[in-house]
């Protein structure tokens, strides 16, 4: 079964820092992945996806994530954060199989610091 | 073009009630599936649905059921509640059943849900 780690539970950054945020996947062949971001007490926002092709993949709000197949890891990155970008933010792997699942980490939360 | 719409948006149940939740996706989307968020954690499968029919199901009692309408939209409802069933029930939609090759899910803003 495929499964998500993001290894940071929280992460602290200061506003125009740059931001990396880690997730290894643990799939069998190659994965759906995904990024999304949950701001307090609402659902989940899509930040970007991977399916195939160009391994390093842009998002909205000027969030990219690099596909490593050699490391099992699509980690997460921002050259400059903004206050805004404050939220949880999760990694995940898409199977279908029959039907449609995603399997999310655990979640990193981001805190931006001034 | 509303996105995915779930109601009620907060509610409060007692230990041993039933609790009906439900889903309205996107204009012509006809796949609905069902996640269970438990504070601290990631999205946690429950259903898929498509064109009516259950297509998966993840790993969770029988307390846990649903249905989709002919109008696509979905009920999730969960009966003798625990106090572990505390969670944000997420709803999302997309196009087909293959929720990802060439199309993109979305979720709803959830229906939070405290046991007491």
């Amino acid at each position: 079964a495929q499964s998500v780690t993001q290894p940071d539970i929280h992460i602290t950054v200061s506003e125009g820092a740059s931001l990396e945020l880690r997730c290894n996947y643990s799939y069998g062949a190659t994965p759906y992945l995904f990024w999304y971001v949950q701001s307090p007490g609402q659902g989940l926002q899509l930040l970007l996806k991977y399916f195939s092709g160009d391994t390093l993949v842009q998002g909205i709000k000027g969030f990219e994530a690099e596909f490593k197949r050699s490391q099992s890891s699509f980690n997460l990155r921002k050259p400059s954060v903004h206050w805004s970008d404050a939220a949880e933010y999760f990694c995940a792997v898409g199977e279908e199989s029959g039907y449609s699942t995603l399997t999310f980490g655990k979640g990193t939360m981001l805190l931006v610091s001034p | 073009d509303a996105g995915v719409t779930q109601s009620p948006t907060h509610l409060i149940k007692t230990r041993g009630q039933q609790v009906t939740l439900r889903c309205s996706p996107i204009s012509g989307h006809k796949s609905v599936s069902w996640y269970q968020q438990v504070l601290g954690q990631g999205p946690q499968f429950i259903f898929q649905y498509y064109e009516k029919e259950e297509r998966g199901r993840g790993n969770f009692p029988d307390r846990f059921s649903a249905r989709q309408f002919p109008n696509y939209s979905s009920e999730l409802n969960v009966n003798a509640l625990l106090l572990g069933d505390s969670a944000l029930y997420l709803c999302a939609s997309s196009a087909a059943a293959r929720a990802f090759s060439g199309n993109t899910i979305y979720f709803g803003e959830g229906s939070w849900l405290t046991v007491v």
